[in-house]
Parts: C-alpha cells; structure tokens; sequence
C-alpha cells in the first residue's frame, strides 16, 4: 500500500519565482494538508484540502494557495519566492470520517537562492 | 503556539527503555495527546495517542497522568533505528480534520 508520495524531492529556485508542490495521498485518504518546515523547527501548518476546497488555514501570506483534485492528489503553489521561503515543505493525508493519526510523505525540500 | 513542553534532547542505551515526557499543562478536557516522531530527512511517523487511559500499541506505550497534566512516551526496548525527533501534540480528535501544532520537540539520540 502506497503512502503519501511528493515531488519532486528536491527542488533549487531563484528569488521571485513561482513553484508547483505535488502529494498524492495515501489510498483510500481524502483529506490533504501541507506543512512547512525550516530546519531545526517542527512543522507549521499551511492548510488542509477537503472535498477540493480550503478547510484551515495558517498564518501563512496569500503567496501560498493550493489545490485539491478529484482523484484527491493536491498542489501547494508559492508565488514570489523569497529567501525565507526555504524549507522542507511536507504533505499529509488522512480520513476525514475515521482513522487515526496523519501520514505524512518525506517532504519536498525547496532552496530559494 | 505549542501547548505542550518537552526537554529538547535525551540519550538512551540501546536496548534500555526510553522514557519521554511532555508537559501540556493547559491542555483541554476534549483534547487528546499525540506522539509522533521524524526520523532524519523523513516526514513524520504516528506513534499513538490518548486521551486519559494508558495506551499500548506495536510501537510504544502512553502513560497519561490522573490530571492530565503531563504524558510519558516509552519506548520498552530503545533501538538505533529509534533515534530520531519526537513530538508531543495536544489535539482535538486531530486524526482526521484538526491542524497539528508542532513543537520544537526532543531529539532522542540512542547510543550502542
């Protein structure tokens, strides 16, 4: 059974551009959320996705939007990069009716130079 | 802000038990506590969660206090492969739609 897969794992990018994070869920999860993590932190919350809509949102600037599709897979869009914006950016899926505990996949981790 | 409090680092002997404790002091009659651990350039794992009895699964033991005040996770037979970040969460049934708020955590280092 698959977890929750991210790509790419590595990504290099130059101060005002844009990137495209993508998860796909864990089978059978219908719930997404995306965290950021800068290094020697733990994870801050981004938002999570349901139903292809926004449910929660962090304190997190309208630069990062994101999407859920209908397959449940999800994108984290970052709009004009900055510095600060490096980090290991973690997606989580989980059952929105049931279950117990996230699974989060191995982050993707993003270098803004 | 976290709503619980954790000592930021502890070794342990392989082999030995690892005992880490979480302060939650404030936490709410609703809320559970999570552990959850990050071994290194890997997402976080679940580990197990309470919400005022003992628990025990594959992985590790809940020790909850009577006031709720505080937790103790235990790791009865401490590994190399256990080294790792772990996290103490207080969340609303966080299993399935509530945000976790992370802390900074304690990082256990076992030791042959």
């Amino acid at each position: 059974d698959a977890g929750v897969t991210q790509s790419p794992t590595h990504l290099i990018k130059t101060r005002g551009q844009q990137v495209t994070l993508r998860c796909s869920p864990k089978s059978g999860h219908d719930t997404v959320s995306w965290y950021q993590q800068a290094l020697g932190q733990g994870p801050q919350f981004i938002f999570q996705y349901y139903e292809e809509e926004e449910r929660q949102r962090g304190n997190f600037p309208d630069r990062f939007s994101g999407h859920q599709f209908p397959n449940y897979s999800s994108e984290l869009n970052v709009n004009a990069l900055l510095l600060g914006d490096s980090a290991l950016y973690l997606c989580a899926s989980s059952l929105r009716a049931g279950g117990y505990g996230y699974t989060f996949g191995s982050g993707t981790r993003l270098t803004v130079v | 802000d976290a709503k619980t409090t954790q000592p930021p680092s502890m070794d342990c002997a392989e082999g030995r038990a690892a005992n880490l404790p979480c302060n939650h002091s404030t936490i709410s009659g609703n809320e559970y506590v999570y552990w959850y651990r990050q071994i290194h350039s890997q997402g976080p794992q679940y580990i197990i969660h309470g919400l005022k009895n003992n628990e025990t699964n594959e992985m590790a033991s809940l020790i909850i206090t009577e006031d709720r005040k505080s937790s103790t996770l235990i790791l009865p037979h401490a590994t190399l492969r256990d080294t790792a970040v772990y996290y103490c969460i207080v969340s609303p049934r966080g299993y399935n739609t509530d945000k976790l708020i992370f802390g900074t955590g304690t990082r256990l280092q076992v030791f042959p």
